[in-house]
């Protein structure tokens, strides 16, 4: 079946402005998590979705980042006032359920490469 | 606080042979997951391998398997019989109840295969 689909792939912004990506996850997955990698870094965690809430939002940088989710499916993550440090790779993920926490695979998509000039 | 530590930014290894990337872990939660996930340059994060806190046995996917020393809080990945096609960077990653499933990921470790 079709995996995790992002779009866009590729984004270049100019600063201030404000920008959506979109997540597609896995058909039946009900968890759903954002995570920010910038050049030559790990993974920074941003947010998790278990259907349309979001119990942990810990991962935000600040009130310019925000994320939705409806239908219990696809996701968009929003970033108002870009500034050039929030350039980097958005990933998204699902898995199955997310309630059982340790033994949930996260199945992630190709990314969504974000440029703020 | 629940953390991830893997020490070894850049790794070589020559085509077929067997190479151990390091990953150290830290948490008080009883209950966790391990994973190794795959980053080509292609930049899609791929799984690999999971290890849960309390299986008995290490884990094993092919020619990838993971070194489970819980004692140690250690959880390394061999690769066997390296091909070119393993250049990537790696990820070591763990989520645990306490963390509310948030699964946090290691600095990585960049794998050159040489020919």
């Amino acid at each position: 079946g079709a995996g995790v689909s992002q779009s866009p792939s590729n984004k270049v912004t100019e600063k201030g402005k404000d920008v959506e990506l979109r997540c597609d996850p896995i058909s039946g997955h009900t968890a759903l998590y954002w995570y920010r990698q910038s050049l030559g870094q790990g993974l920074e965690f941003l947010i998790y979705f278990q259907g349309n809430s979001a119990p942990d939002k810990s991962g935000l940088p600040s009130d310019r980042f925000s994320a939705e989710r409806t239908g219990g499916s696809v996701s968009t993550l929003t970033i108002q006032r870009t500034q050039q440090e929030d350039s980097a790779v958005y990933l998204c993920a699902s898995s199955l359920e997310g309630t059982s926490g340790v033994k949930e695979t996260q199945y992630f998509g190709p990314g969504t490469r974000l440029l703020v000039l | 606080a629940q953390k991830i530590t893997q020490t070894q930014p850049g790794m070589f290894v020559q085509e077929k042979e067997a190479v151990t990337l390091d990953c150290t872990y830290d948490t008080s939660d009883p209950s966790y997951g391990l994973f190794w996930y795959k980053q080509p340059s292609s930049g899609e994060m791929i799984f690999l391998i999971y290890q849960g806190s309390y299986d008995q046995q290490n884990a094993t996917e092919g020619r990838y398997s993971l070194n489970f020393q819980k004692a140690r809080k250690s959880a390394n990945l061999v690769i066997s019989a390296s091909q070119l096609g393993d250049s990537a960077m790696y990820f070591c990653a763990m989520s645990a109840n306490t963390g509310g499933f948030k699964t946090i990921f290691g600095a990585g470790t960049r794998l050159f295969v040489k020919a």
